[in-house]
């Protein structure tokens, strides 16, 4: 049970490059997240799916797009890619336990650089 | 205004004492409550979740909630300097699927 797993770990691209980060979980979870994690920001969500077949913009979706491919696979991909979007990105994924609210696990991590 | 807001830190403490890591939220429908421990340069671990008011005790880590006055906190009995990482407040509304982050309260314990 690997749990939740993104692909790259690190990669760096230059501005205007476009790439797509892949997320994948073996928890049968529903609901699935991406988020960015800033220094003094705190993480903050991008976008999520609440069930296979659904997505929804967070707080800062601008400049992302999300492909939920299935249940298990949440992918983000940044057509164009700024500086700004130099970041740490996290997927999460939930399922509602009952009794417990949703609970979210996260992945790794990838670490973004854009120059 | 922040929706959920920590004292960043650092926070130090001895070995061995207790650490009490505090979070206030400002929306009052909101009905449950995490604390996520983040290691430098890894991911958030969910540690704690607390839904109605009172304590909840697992191991060396209690969780209280007030709702009516609209703070979670997070005590750590027993500090070890593995404990030592940052503490992620989140809180989740009924009904959504979506948590708010705090941007987090640095621990130090100190051996």
């Amino acid at each position: 049970n690997a749990g939740v797993t993104q692909t790259p770990k690190f990669q760096v691209l230059k501005t205007g490059q476009s790439m797509t980060l892949q997320c994948a979980q073996d928890m049968n979870h529903n609901s699935m997240y991406w988020y960015r994690q800033d220094p003094g920001m705190g993480l903050r969500l991008i976008y999520y799916s609440a069930s296979e077949g659904t997505t929804d913009k967070g707080e800062v979706p601008n400049g992302y797009n999300v492909s939920r491919l299935n249940k298990r696979e949440f992918s983000l991909r940044l057509e164009s890619a700024a500086p700004s979007q130099t970041s740490v990105y996290f997927c999460a994924s939930s399922a509602l336990l009952v009794g417990r609210g949703y609970e979210q696990y996260f992945g790794p991590g990838t670490r973004l650089t854009v120059t | 205004q922040k929706e959920v807001e920590q004292n960043s830190g650092p926070l130090s403490v001895p070995e061995g004492a207790i650490a009490s890591l505090n979070c206030t939220y400002s929306d009052r429908v909101s009905q449950s409550f995490f604390w996520y421990r983040q290691y430098s340069g890894k991911s958030p671990e969910l540690i704690m979740s607390i839904y109605s008011n009172g304590d909840k005790e697992d191991g060396r880590f209690t969780a209280q909630l007030n709702k009516a006055s609209q703070y979670v906190s997070l005590l750590i009995r027993d500090s070890q300097p593995s404990d030592s990482a940052t503490y992620l407040c989140a809180v989740g509304t009924s009904g959504t699927y979506k948590y708010i982050f705090g941007t987090g309260t640095r621990l130090k314990v100190l051996a």
